[in-house]
């Protein structure tokens, strides 16, 4: 069974950073492209970011670019969003894929002073 | 970026009766669509995949259709676990974009 369990949501001021986590597990993580998703509260989805089976290929929103990286180690079959310079509007539920099929629960990230 | 518009916004329907959701895109994204249910409090769960292939363990009473710029999801007899938010998704250009939700709710 495909698992997914995000961490490292919480409060944080403007202008700070937070790293989440994403252990994966019931797949071979190595052999798929995995992806970052957020949602505002009481709103729709956003697509933050993705990246290949290797790590060699990094997308993400433009809203995003510069601020957040996406990483993963295959070896702990673990997937990171590191997200810089966070701003209010950055606050929502952030969850990890496996591309479209398959999404954790979520961890929320709050920027709030 | 591929804007992607769903319609209606709510759709009232009674237990039993047909569901019909539609999901327009700027421009073409081909096949490469995807529609998603969400419960409150729950992370969007999978329900087609390629406009219409039903994903792993979903009822047969939801199909998907379309290409090129306009899909169809169509619920056929709604039941009471069905009532939820329907999100499309194109993955067919990055930013992979979604729709702004379709919420089926009790009439």
């Amino acid at each position: 069974e495909v698992q997914l369990v995000e961490s490292g949501g919480g409060l944080v001021q403007p202008g700070g950073s937070l790293r989440l986590s994403c252990a994966a597990s019931g797949f071979t993580f190595s052999n798929y492209w995995m992806s970052w998703v957020r949602q505002a509260p009481g709103k729709g989805l956003e697509w933050v970011a993705n990246i290949n089976q290797g790590g060699s290929e990094e997308y993400y929103v433009d809203s995003v670019k510069g601020r957040f990286t996406i990483s993963r180690d295959n070896a702990k079959n673990s997937l990171y969003l590191q997200m810089n310079s966070l701003r209010a509007e950055d606050t929502a539920v952030y969850y990890c894929a496996k591309t479209t099929a398959y999404w954790g629960q979520g961890t929320l990230v709050t920027v709030s002073s | 970026e591929i804007g992607m518009t769903q319609s209606p916004a709510t759709l009232s329907v009674s237990p039993g009766e047909r569901a019909t959701l539609s999901c327009r895109a700027s421009q073409s994204v081909s096949s490469s669509l995807v529609w998603y249910q969400q419960k409150p409090g729950q992370a969007p769960r999978l329900l087609i995949s390629g406009a219409s292939t039903r994903a792993s363990g979903v009822p047969a009473r939801f199909s998907g259709s379309g290409s090129g710029t306009e899909f169809t999801l169509t619920i056929s007899s709604l039941q009471s676990e069905d009532f939820a938010v329907y999100y499309c998704q194109q993955y067919n250009n990055w930013p992979w974009t979604f729709g702004q939700g379709t919420k089926v709710e009790i009439k």
